[in-house]
């Protein structure tokens, strides 16, 4: 079975700062990963996704996440905040292999407040 | 391209009262998803399909049923609404093995 854990169900930063939103997995294949974003009132757009390539995975608006297998983890970084990243943050594991037909097992979510 | 749609957008039902939430994309996906969203809960997800005329549970399947008929339309009917399906409901779609395209959701109350 799959899990994710998302730490840190609220993340605020001020606006030009650092944004780190921590995500830790649980595999028994190798897994996919990716990061998801939600506006509000919207569905989710993706941001990002590793999926055995590069170790380091670009996505769009300026973030990016490592894949760091010793530490089962995929954390979301962005060098600085704008408001526009004002929005709820999720990771999800899938395995894409067998019979899991691309399911997707997500963590709870993160919400990320900018501060101006 | 529209991508994924659902209907509606809002819906408010009385406890005991049925309904089919409707999903339809023009990508040709394959694969297509139901998830339920509720706070601090992150996405479940509550049946899937890999083609038409083939459909599975998830991980919260009871109180749904769902068809798939054709590649575009993927309705998940609830029978028997209970407050407890008071949720977010988001359908999805992928291609084999990649990224899932998220419809805009369909808010449901059971009062």
């Amino acid at each position: 079975a799959q899990s994710v854990t998302q730490l840190g169900s609220h993340v605020s930063v001020s606006e030009g700062a650092l944004v780190l939103l921590r995500c830790n997995y649980s595999s028994s294949v190798p897994p996919y990963l990716f990061w998801y974003v939600q506006y509000p009132n919207q569905g989710l757009q993706l941001l990002l996704k590793y999926t055995s390539a590069a170790t380091l995975v670009k996505g769009i608006n300026g973030f990016e996440a490592e894949f760091k297998k010793s530490e089962t983890s995929f954390h979301l970084t962005k060098p600085s905040a704008h408001m526009s990243d004002a929005a709820e943050y999720f990771c999800a594991v899938s395995d894409f292999g067998g019979t899991s037909y691309g399911k997707l097992t997500f963590g709870q979510g993160t919400i990320l407040t900018v501060h101006p | 391209n529209a991508g994924v749609t659902q209907t509606p957008k809002f819906r408010i039902l009385k406890i005991g009262q049925s309904m089919t939430l409707q999903c339809t994309q023009d990508m040709n996906h394959n694969y297509m998803y139901w998830y339920r969203q509720d706070p601090g809960m992150g996405l479940k997800l509550i049946y899937y399909s890999v083609g038409a005329g083939i459909t599975d549970k998830g991980e919260v399947p009871n109180g749904y049923n769902v068809s798939r008929s054709t590649t575009e339309d993927f309705p998940l009917r609830l029978e028997l609404a209970a407050p407890s399906q008071t949720s977010v409901y988001f359908c999805a779609s992928s291609p084999v093995s990649d990224t899932q395209y998220f419809g805009p959701g369909t808010r449901l109350t059971v009062l």
